[in-house]
């Protein structure tokens, strides 16, 4: 069973520029999550979609933004690209979300790990 | 507000010894996940375990062992025999029912282990 896979893997932007990562999850599984990872503020989450609707949203502002296609796949966007918008960015999946599946477990994707210049 | 502290930012040890990761966390929901990821270099989360808050019967997998204790908010984890294998960073990580959402994973700042042969 072919893991998270998210693409790009590496990206390289300048500030004010926008950005698209791309995330598709293991076969069968709706839910799609996303986390930004930085050395200062740790492991923070994005949103998550399930079924193609939006279920929850972390607290960033609204330039950051995503959706989830009839097939799963999800993509996120950030649009006027910051400094502090370099990170690595997580995709994890799940079948239908961490407290319905048995074990609770979200599969994590290697991310993209964004530098913004 | 809901919070997860992993005082430990690092931890070094010696093959074969044991070494226990501190995690506490703080929420007002009744009913909530904790659970333990870890970060191999490779950069992908890799899930250990899901513990539900109505369920305090310590958990053994392996060298593994979980403990959680609602009475004073923590849910460690311990290794036994650690080995050179167990390098990563480990992340504890809690998900509210009610306050915001199962499928919102907060985590802790994660305890970067190195275990030295």
């Amino acid at each position: 069973k072919a893991g998270v896979t998210q693409t790009p893997r590496y990206l390289i932007k300048t500030r004010g520029q926008q950005v698209t990562l791309s995330c598709s999850p293991i076969s069968g599984h709706r839910s799609v999550s996303w986390y930004q990872q930085t050395p200062g503020q740790g492991l923070q989450f994005l949103f998550e979609y399930f079924s193609e609707t939006q279920r929850n949203k972390g607290n960033f502002p609204g330039r950051f933004s995503g959706r989830q296609f009839s097939n799963s796949r999800s993509e996120m966007n950030v649009s006027t690209l910051e400094l502090g918008d370099s990170a690595l960015y997580l995709c994890a999946s799940s079948e239908s979300g961490v407290a319905s599946s048995p074990t609770g477990e979200l599969f994590f994707g290697e991310g993209s790990r964004l530098t913004v210049l | 507000a809901q919070k997860v502290t992993q005082a430990q930012t690092e931890i070094s040890v010696v093959e074969k010894e044991d070494v226990t990761l501190d995690c506490v966390y703080e929420t007002r929901d009744t009913t909530y996940y904790l659970f333990w990821y870890k970060q191999p270099p490779s950069g992908e989360l890799v899930f250990l375990i899901r513990r539900n808050s109505f369920d305090e019967q310590n958990e053994i997998s392996g060298r593994y062992s979980w403990n959680f204790q609602k009475s004073t908010s923590s849910f460690n984890f311990t290794i036994t025999a650690s080995q050179v294998v167990d390098s990563a960073v480990y992340f504890c990580a809690l998900s509210e029912a009610f306050l915001s959402g199962y499928n919102k994973l907060i985590f802790g700042a994660g305890t970067r282990l190195a275990v030295h042969p």
